[in-house]
């Protein structure tokens, strides 16, 4: 069964310092997410991507965040000037379409941000 | 904004049925809701997902009424295995015409022998 995949599965980095978290989405899936979920907390949205740019985002998703389709296979969440509570577990999901159908999650980078 | 409520937590026995509610007030009138299943330090996983009044499948069934403002996951016999963390969500409309995505905030299930 295909899965979405991520790397790294586990991410330490200094505050100030800039990450990329990879996602590789279902090779037929035409849309793709990024979410967050901090220790404890639900599961947040954070943005979703289609034919090569953003569909939408949430609040969080400020100017710190960037995501990009480098190539047809990776789809990647990028932090700039990484803070204290970016630190959570960072998941990709990625669908066929976008009228709420099936999303598949990866597995999740959790980013620990010293 | 949608606003999504969920118990923080159930616990069950073995082979009871469980359900599970969702109060999801204004969201977006042409989404699905779908419902999830989260173990610890995996990501979430699809269990159904439904428009309008019941959906069943091989391991649940998921009620909506026909104002949409809550959703009832069904799981018939609960096992050990079901023990995680449970979660609908939404399509959340915004100002700007487009809707984010919304997670409710979970329930914790512990099944016991």
């Amino acid at each position: 069964e295909p899965e979405v995949t991520q790397t790294p599965s586990h991410q330490v980095t200094q505050m100030g310092q800039e990450v990329i978290l990879r996602c590789v989405p279902i090779s037929n899936h035409l849309y793709f997410y990024w979410y967050r979920q901090i220790l404890g907390q639900k599961v947040e949205f954070l943005v979703s991507f289609y034919n090569n740019e953003i569909s939408e985002k949430s609040e969080i998703f400020d100017d710190q965040f960037s995501v990009e389709r480098p190539d047809g296979s990776n789809f990647t969440l990028k932090i700039r000037s990484t803070k204290l509570e970016d630190s959570a577990m960072y998941f990709c999901a990625s669908s066929p379409g976008d009228d709420g159908e099936t999303q598949y999650f990866g597995p999740g980078t959790r980013l620990l941000v010293l | 904004l949608a606003k999504t409520t969920q118990p923080i937590s159930m616990d069950s026995y073995e082979g009871q049925e469980v359900n599970i509610t969702c109060s999801h007030n204004n969201i977006a009138t042409n989404d699905y809701i779908t419902w999830y299943q989260q173990f610890p330090s995996q990501g979430p996983r699809f269990i159904i997902q439904g428009y309008k009044t019941k959906v069943t499948n091989e391991v649940a069934s998921l009620f909506i009424p026909a104002d949409r403002k809550s959703s009832t996951l069904s799981l018939p016999r609960v096992s050990l295995s079901d023990t995680a963390v449970y979660y609908c969500l939404v399509g959340d409309p915004m100002d700007t015409g487009r809707r984010a995505l919304t997670f409710g905030s979970g329930t914790r299930l512990q099944v016991q022998p």
